[in-house]
Order: C-alpha cells, then sequence, then structure tokens
C-alpha cells in the first residue's frame, strides 16, 4: 500500500464548477502538506501549503487537513479551463528519521471545459 | 531568470549508455533534491542533498549516482542505462528539509531508453 493514496481521475467538469480533489493518507506522522498543480510536460508547482489540521484559503483554492481521517482536501471555486492539469498532493512528517522526505500523491488529472 | 534549471530537457539514449544530467537553482536554497517520475505521474524521491551532503538515498539501483559540487547544483549520473529508466526526472530545492519548507521544481528532464 502506498503511503498517499489519490483517485488519478480523469476529472471533467465545466468552467465555473466547484472542484473537490483529495488525498487519503496512513502514516499519523504526517504534518506538514502542500498541494501541487502540473501542467503537462512542466514542472509540479507549489499551490497551496497547510502544517497540520485547518483550513486554509488563497483566492479561489482551499486547502483543508482532517489529520484524525488522515484526509485532505483541495477545493477550486469558479474552475476555468486554465485550471485544467493534473493536482498532486505531497506531505511529509514534522520530525523523525523521514523528515526531510516528501511523499506524493499520484496525481488527479483536472479537465475544465469552457 | 529560472529558478530551477535542468539539462538537457529531452535526452534519447540507448540500453547500455552512460548519461548525466545536471541541475541549478539560484534560490539560494540549501537542500536539492531528485525524483522519478513514471508513465502514471507517480512522483518518486531518488536523493536528497543538504549543503552538498547525502541525506536522503533511497532504494535505487546503483547504477545512479548523483553529485552535488556545491550547494547550488546537483547533477545524476546513470550508468548503463535499461529500457526501465525511461521516465521524466525532476529536479527540486528547498531553502531547508522537512517542515514548512517548500519545495521548487525544475521543468523535468524526459528520459528515454530505446
Amino acid at each position: 500500500q502506498k503511503e498517499v493514496e489519490q483517485d488519478p481521475g480523469p476529472l471533467s467538469v465545466p468552467e465555473g464548477a466547484i472542484v473537490s480533489l483529495n488525498c487519503t493518507y496512513s502514516n499519523s506522522a504526517f504534518q506538514y502538506f502542500m498541494w501541487y498543480r502540473q501542467y503537462s510536460r512542466k514542472g509540479p508547482e507549489l499551490l497551496m501549503y497547510t502544517y497540520s489540521s485547518g483550513n486554509k484559503e488563497d483566492g479561489r483554492f482551499t486547502a483543508q487537513v482532517d489529520k484524525s481521517s488522515k484526509y485532505i482536501s483541495l477545493f477550486i471555486r469558479d474552475s476555468q479551463p486554465s485550471d485544467s492539469a493534473t493536482y498532486l498532493c505531497a506531505m511529509t512528517p514534522s520530525d523523525g528519521d523521514n523528515f526531510n522526505k516528501f511523499y506524493f500523491g499520484s496525481g488527479t488529472k483536472l479537465n475544465v471545459k469552457p | 531568470d529560472t529558478a530551477v534549471s535542468q539539462t538537457p530537457k529531452y535526452l534519447v539514449t540507448q540500453m547500455g549508455n552512460d548519461k548525466s544530467i545536471k541541475c541549478e537553482q539560484n534560490l539560494g536554497h540549501d537542500t536539492m533534491y531528485w525524483y522519478k517520475q513514471d508513465s502514471k505521474k507517480f512522483l518518486k524521491i531518488m536523493f536528497s542533498y543538504n549543503n552538498k551532503e547525502l541525506i536522503i538515498n533511497e532504494t535505487v539501483p546503483n547504477r545512479f549516482s548523483p553529485k552535488s559540487p556545491d550547494k547550488a547544483h546537483l547533477n545524476l549520473h546513470i550508468n548503463s542505462l535499461e529500457l526501465g529508466d525511461s521516465a521524466v526526472y525532476f529536479c527540486a530545492s528547498s531553502l531547508s528539509g522537512g517542515q514548512g519548507s517548500e519545495q521548487y521544481f525544475g521543468p523535468g528532464t524526459r528520459l528515454t531508453v530505446t
């Protein structure tokens, strides 16, 4: 079993829809959570990061962490065709032997149709 | 003014050859990483260096040898290339490893072994 599980999609939505992207994880040591966006044939770019549980909002994007359920989400409001990309979640422990390691989900491919 | 750059962008070579990929970051970061992304978009860490010191060495065949001449550069040399080495290799850097330190990715090197 992978440390981080993410539905690969593809997820296809109409422009303006609210998108929900999710990851589950198994390691309770994970404390720091990130979402990356990766356009085709490009490197991942950091979108959001959160520490421990709670919500964080940045424009149309909201990141949510529920540590009790080992579940994180990224919500995109008023989705645009330019949001079409693969979204990867990533997480890392705050300390311990693996604190330098980032564990990535396999990515969810999102297509926003005009 | 590329933050994390990689060369070459594309690499096509035959089985058995030896090749190198170079990475440079101008962000003043202390930690650099090599990741392998397979066809299913799964990003797996291979190596990490902090101030020229190897801190993460995942279960990677010893045909792969990283080298960090200084903290702004991290190169990856691959001996005796195999078909299964075909993937996109990403370099990344962060201010420090672990908690609270976002990673910035390069554009990737698409390696095809024939």
